[in-house]
């Protein structure tokens, strides 16, 4: 089946622990992006990639890393700069393109720093 | 700054009422609004609104845009308890990069039986 795949579900890191969050899809999208919800909030955006090997800040980049070494795959690294990491972390994926193309979401990683 | 404020925050109704969600926008750089559905985990797509004025209907749902007065409304008639979840809007921004999703923070829906 075609869709977005985040693993895993459920995370829990010890404080100055870096985490890494992997995001799959099989859609052959070309853009990818990574959100972050918290209570009461809409969805913000930390990183995205219109490409592979690029990828742009979004507006909560700090304390975040990203990497786009292959279409199908946007790993999301919060590190221990990231000074309120707990949030549920939501990957999407477009076509791309010069016009906006639908967001396909994944079902989310809820991160829980103990 | 770009932003999306959506009114109600939260908002609990009993079946069969008919509710109405608002959406206001600040987007320098706006193309088009998107409506979204999330339940308990990812958000689901509901419409896409370009033009001012013309209603999108998808069941018992609805949705129109107003480019002069920069809001949309999406419309449930007849609620069910299925249809509580959070409603979701993000305005699209195209400022600096393509297609950039700016979301307000939601309106939380609870239908009673």
């Amino acid at each position: 089946d075609g869709g977005i795949t985040q693993s895993p579900k459920y995370l829990f890191r010890k404080e100055g622990q870096n985490v890494t969050l992997s995001c799959e899809q099989n859609l052959n999208h070309d853009a990818m992006y990574w959100y972050r919800q918290d209570p009461g909030q809409g969805l913000r955006l930390i990183y995205y990639s219109q490409i592979v090997n690029d990828f742009q800040k979004g507006d909560i980049a700090e304390g975040y890393s990203v990497s786009r070494e292959k279409k199908e795959s946007f790993p999301l690294t919060v590190t221990s700069a990231q000074k309120n990491p707990t949030a549920f972390y939501l990957c999407a994926s477009s076509t791309g393109g010069s016009s906006y193309n639908e967001q396909f979401f994944g079902p989310g990683t809820r991160l829980t720093v103990l | 700054e770009d932003k999306v404020v959506q009114s109600p925050l939260s908002l609990v109704v009993h079946e069969g009422d008919t509710v109405t969600l608002n959406c206001s926008y600040e987007v320098t750089n706006f193309r088009s609004l998107l409506w979204y559905k999330q339940e308990k985990k990812a958000p689901t797509f509901l419409f896409m609104l370009t033009s001012s004025g013309i209603e999108k209907k998808s069941g018992r749902l609805s949705s129109i845009l107003d480019k002069k007065e920069l809001f949309s409304i999406l419309n449930i008639t007849a609620t069910q308890t299925g249809d509580s979840a959070v409603y979701l809007c993000a305005a699209i921004d195209y400022g600096g990069s393509q297609g950039n999703l700016i979301f307000g923070k939601g309106t939380k829906l609870s239908v009673k039986p």
